[in-house]
C-alpha cells in the first residue's frame, strides 16, 4: 500500500463546477504539499499545510490529522485548471523530503 | 525573480554514454532537492541537500547515480554509464529550509536509447 493515496485518479468536469481532489495518508506527518503540474511538465507548490484550512483564489485545501487526510477544492473550475494535482507529505522526523502520491489528473471541459 | 533553472530541457543520447544534469536553486535557498518522475512510479525523490551537504541518498537507484553540490548555487546529478530504464523527467527543487514550500525547476526530460 503506497503512504500517500489520491482519489480520484482522473477527474472530468464541466466548466463552472466544485471539484475536490481527496488525500490520504498513512504516517505521522509534519505537513502535507499539493502541488499542480501542468500539461506542459513545469510544478507548482500550491500549498503547504499543517492544520486547518488555507484559501488562495479559487483554491481551498484542508486538512485533518487525526484523520490523515487532506481535500483541494476548486470552486467555479475553468479549463485552465486542467492539470495533475499532487498531495505530497513530509514524515515527521524528516528534513525536508517529501512523499509523493500518484497524482489526479483532472480536465475540465469548456 | 530567477527561478529554480536546470539545464539542459532535454537531453537524448545512447546507452552507455554518461549523463549530466544540472541545477541551479533559488538564491539563498538551503535546502536542494533532485527527483525523478516516470508514468509507472510518479515523483520519487532521490536525494536531497541542506547546506550543501547531502542529508538523505536513499532514494539513489544505484552506483550508477551521484549527485554533487559544490556550492550554494549549483548541483548536477551525473548517471554513469546511462541505461534506457533512465529515461525519465528530472527534477530539481530548492526551498529556503526543509519545513519550506519548494519550489521545482522546468525538469530535464532525458531519453536513454
Amino acid at each position: 500500500k503506497n503512504e500517500v493515496e489520491q482519489s480520484p485518479q482522473n477527474l472530468t468536469a464541466q466548466e463552472g463546477e466544485f471539484i475536490t481532489i481527496n488525500c490520504s495518508y498513512s504516517v505521522g506527518i509534519s505537513a502535507l504539499h499539493w502541488l499542480q503540474q501542468h500539461p506542459g511538465g513545469g510544478i507548482v507548490s500550491l500549498f503547504m499545510l499543517s492544520s486547518g484550512k488555507k484559501k488562495h483564489g479559487r483554491l481551498i485545501a484542508t486538512i485533518n490529522i487525526q484523520e490523515k487526510h487532506s481535500s483541494l477544492h476548486i470552486t467555479a473550475s475553468h479549463p485552465r485548471d486542467s492539470a495533475v494535482y499532487i498531495c505530497a507529505v513530509r514524515s515527521k522526523g524528516s528534513q525536508g523530503n517529501l512523499i509523493f502520491g500518484k497524482g489526479t489528473k483532472l480536465s475540465v471541459k469548456p | 525573480d530567477a527561478g529554480v533553472i536546470q539545464s539542459p530541457r532535454h537531453e537524448v543520447t545512447e546507452m552507455g554514454q554518461e549523463v549530466t544534469l544540472r541545477c541551479k536553486p533559488i538564491s539563498g535557498h538551503n535546502s536542494l532537492f533532485w527527483y525523478r518522475q516516470t508514468m509507472m512510479r510518479g515523483l520519487e525523490l532521490l536525494i536531497y541537500f541542506n547546506n550543501n551537504v547531502p542529508i538523505d541518498d536513499s532514494g539513489m537507484p544505484e552506483d550508477r547515480f551521484s549527485a554533487k553540490m559544490p556550492n550554494a548555487s549549483f548541483s548536477t546529478l551525473k548517471i554513469q554509464p546511462s541505461e534506457p530504464r533512465d529515461s525519465a523527467v528530472y527534477f530539481c527543487a530548492s526551498s529556503f529550509s526543509g519545513n519550506q514550500p519548494q519550489h521545482f525547476g522546468d525538469g530535464t526530460r532525458l531519453s536513454i536509447l
